[in-house]
Parts: C-alpha cells; structure tokens; sequence
C-alpha cells in the first residue's frame, strides 16, 4: 500500500487560510469517507483534528475544517495562528483485512 | 480519563529482540481496535500493527513475519514483540486505539524510542 499523497510544506500568515492536500486513490480516499487529519507538533504524539472526512472532535477549534472530492481529501486552518505551525497528516481506511490505517507523507505548516 | 502508557524502547543491536508495552487506563482494550504506529527520525507515520476487538491481527508488510502483536485484557496492555531488528526499524513506537471501527486513532500514547544499531 503506497502512501497518500501530500505536499511537504504550506504556508501562510497569520489570519490567512491555506489548505492542505491529500491525494489517494479509488481503493483509499475515493472509496470510503473515512479520512482523518491528525496535527502533530515537535516531540510530541499526533492529535486527530478531523475524522470521516468532515467531523471535528470537540475541543478542536472551529477554524479546523475537511473535505473530500474523489480520490483527493482537503484540510483548510482559517484563521491561521502562530500555534497552528505544526506537521500534518492525513490517514484513509484502506480496508479492513488488508491495510486498513494509510498514512499521508506529511505537510509541515509554516506560520510566516 | 482515558490513557497510554508505552514502555519498552532501547537500543538494541541489529538481529535483536525487544517488546513493547502500551497500558491502557480509562477504557478496556478488548473492546477497541489497538494499533502501534511508527516514526522514524525526521519521518512520517506508519502504521505498524492492529489488534482488532474480535481477536484478528494485521501487519504492514515491513514487518510482517517479524513483529507480533498480542492483548493482555486481565492487565488492560497491548505489546509488541519485535524479533530480528533492523536499521530502518528504528522510531518511535506509538500506540493508538480505534474506537472500534471508527477507522481513526482518537487517543495515542506519547511513544517510545527503539534505536536499533550496533
């Protein structure tokens, strides 16, 4: 199973908005609406932000939001703030009994 | 609250064996999806092994037929066992829970560090 497709680095000033791609394909992303995006800061453990592809867990701020189209899942920050510098990564379901976790390549997220 | 507790890391000489520990507090493992993830230094994630609620097991390729994952439910604790190490096993090992086909990691440990060199 090939990784997600992401691009290394995005990045923006403060109170702009950026997005963050994801590409998989028909047999990951495209298939199941079961992408996740977790923020992950230096040193520490990742932080699911964004679940079925759309859900955002309580606690996680609003300005947090995805979306999905085809085989290409999407994580916009608005707003953006200095704390939002951070890594990211997206994660699709890839099917229960063969690989079921598939993880994206990472984006680092540059506040400027 | 819930929580995960890894244990277990080190380093290790090529060839070696090592397993790891992921206690689990404020949920039973039993009845989730546990899985270990995995970053190598300056690395993404990649998502190592899965023990299913009903008892069903996967491996990423990588280290299939080498890695074993195993559930203690009278201790709450998932483990790894790692056997013939190599180089490029070296990360840091999280461990996650799935609420139970959720299909995403909702709680992760803080991770321990396995350095595999000579």
């Amino acid at each position: 199973q090939s990784a997600l497709t992401q691009p290394a680095s995005v990045s923006g000033s403060p109170g702009q908005s950026i997005t963050i791609s994801c590409t998989g394909s028909s047999n990951d992303v495209g298939r199941y609406n079961l992408v996740s995006w977790y923020q992950q800061c230096p040193g520490k453990a990742p932080k699911v932000m964004i679940y079925e592809a759309t859900q955002r867990p309580s606690g996680v701020s609003n300005r947090f939001s995805g979306s999905k189209s085809g085989n290409t899942a999407s994580l916009t920050i608005s707003g953006l703030q200095a704390e939002d510098e951070a890594d990211y990564y997206c994660c699709s379901y890839g099917g229960s009994d063969t690989f079921p976790y598939v993880f994206g390549s990472g984006t680092k997220v540059t506040v400027l | 609250e819930v929580q995960l507790v890894e244990s277990g890391g080190g380093l290790i000489q090529p060839g070696g064996s090592l397993r790891l520990s992921c206690a689990a507090s404020g949920f039973s493992v039993r009845s989730n999806y546990m899985s270990w993830v995995r970053q190598a230094p300056g690395k993404g994630l990649e998502w190592v092994s899965v023990f299913y609620s009903g008892g069903n097991t996967l491996y990423a390729d990588s280290v299939k037929g080498r890695f074993t994952i195993s559930r203690d439910n009278s201790k709450n604790t998932v483990y790894l066992q790692m056997i013939s190490l190599r180089a490029e096993d070296t990360a840091v090992y999280y461990c996650a829970r799935d609420l139970t086909s959720a299909w995403f990691f909702d709680y992760w440990g803080q991770g321990t560090l396995v350095t595999v060199s000579s």
